[in-house]
Parts: structure tokens; C-alpha cells; sequence
């Protein structure tokens, strides 16, 4: 069955990176974009960008332009979330989810599903 | 960017009462691009709606969701006690995607 796995808890200290990982099984990797979204303590789900694992194209929010990188390595079936300059209220459980639709569909639209079972990054000094 | 705004914040029921969550967008979501997800705690959102009215698979047929526009509603006809967790509507028609709060559905 489709799965997404991530990776483990990380505690980081303020102005370092952070990289998450997700690893993809049971579809192809390279047939469907895949997102990334974060749940700060007691916030609302906050969307953070999403890549093309096709073509290695991304997209952000506006909110993490410049702070975030996300990659791929298809060989590997795993996409990178990366955030640097991580700040105290960075920390939260960031979730990598998969588009519905096949990139080939160029379908804009797509709701979440599958998602990752969450990582919880700490920032903290 | 679309602001969604859920209510209520909470709702407070009894096992087999029918449950009404309202999802309100600041402008309108284009094509009923809007998703309803259910949290359990300590995991991972799970779809429940997609497209405004669409079951996903696997979703028993007490969740039903509907509206259009800027107004949408999820309701659980008779609410288990499985379901007493918290519900995320979203929409995905622009970018950026976004969430709304969330309802929390408690026991009474």
C-alpha cells in the first residue's frame, strides 16, 4: 500500500538547519508531487511548499521563501524538506504529504493523501 | 491568500447526536476545492472529504460533507466514539493551500 515514512525526532539549536526526510513506498515516486506541512503546538496545519518529484521543480509559501528547501532524490524515492535558520518557533511536527493526482494529469488541484507520520523538530537552546 | 474559519472551536456532544462543523472562506474556493481531514492525537491528518462532498476511500458513510463558495459544512450524522478527535477543512484550488483551526468534537 502507498506509505510515506519519516524520519526521526530532531532538537536543534536557534540559527542552525534542519532536513527531513520522507521516503515513499508502494507507487512511483516520480509520478506524483509531494508537499510538505508543519503543525506548530496548538496551531492550525500551515502549508509550507511542494515539489514536482518529476522534474524537481518547487513551489513555496511566501511565509518560508528563502528558508526552505525541498528536494528529491528519486533513485533513493525520498524527498528533503530543509529549513534553515531555525528560530524557537520553528518547533513543531512537520508532515510530508502526496498529491492525489499523477503529475501527469496537470492537475492543479489536489487534495493530501498520504501523509507522512509526522516529525517533531525542537528548536531550543 | 484564502483565511478559512472554522466553527465552532468546540463542540461538545454525546455518543449518536449528529454533529455540524462550518468551514467560511474569505473569498471563494474555486471548483469546491475543499478537503475535510480528521486528527487523531499524536498522528498524522487523515482524509475524510475531498471536492466539497466526496467521500474518500474507506470513510464510513456517516461523514458527509457540503456547500460551495465560501461556505461549507461537515456533518457526522451520528457521531461514534471513535470520532471525538479534531477536523481540518482545506482548501487546495490556490496557493497558497491552507488550513483552517480546526474544530474539536468532545464528549459532553
Amino acid at each position: 500500500q502507498v506509505q510515506l515514512v519519516q524520519s526521526g525526532a530532531e532538537v536543534k539549536k536557534p540559527g542552525a538547519s534542519v532536513r527531513v526526510s520522507c521516503k515513499a513506498s508502494g507507487y512511483t515516486f516520480s509520478s506524483y508531487g509531494m508537499h510538505w506541512v508543519r503543525q506548530a503546538p496548538g496551531q492550525r496545519l500551515e502549508w509550507m511548499g511542494w515539489i514536482n518529484t518529476g522534474n524537481g521543480d518547487t513551489e513555496y509559501s511566501q511565509k518560508f521563501q528563502g528558508r526552505v528547501t525541498i528536494t528529491r532524490d528519486t533513485s533513493a524515492r525520498t524527498a528533503y524538506m530543509e529549513l534553515s535558520s531555525l528560530k524557537s518557533e520553528d518547533t513543531a511536527v512537520y508532515y510530508c504529504a502526496r498529491d492525489h493526482f499523477p503529475i501527469v494529469l496537470m492537475v492543479s488541484a489536489n487534495w493530501f493523501d498520504p501523509w507522512g507520520q509526522g516529525t517533531l523538530v525542537t528548536v531550543s537552546a | 491568500e484564502i483565511v478559512l474559519t472554522q466553527s465552532p472551536g468546540t463542540l461538545s456532544l454525546s455518543p449518536g447526536e449528529r454533529a455540524t462543523l462550518s468551514c467560511r472562506a474569505s473569498q471563494s474556493v474555486s471548483s469546491g476545492n475543499l478537503a475535510w481531514y480528521q486528527q487523531k492525537p499524536g498522528q498524522a491528518p487523515r482524509l475524510l472529504i475531498y471536492g466539497a462532498s466526496s467521500r474518500a476511500t474507506g470513510i464510513p458513510d456517516r461523514f458527509s460533507g457540503s456547500g460551495s463558495g465560501t461556505d461549507f459544512t461537515l456533518t457526522i450524522s451520528r457521531v461514534e466514539p471513535e470520532d471525538f478527535v479534531v477536523y481540518y477543512c482545506q482548501q487546495y484550488g490556490s496557493s497558497p493551500r491552507t488550513f483552517g483551526q480546526g474544530t474539536k468534537v468532545e464528549i459532553k
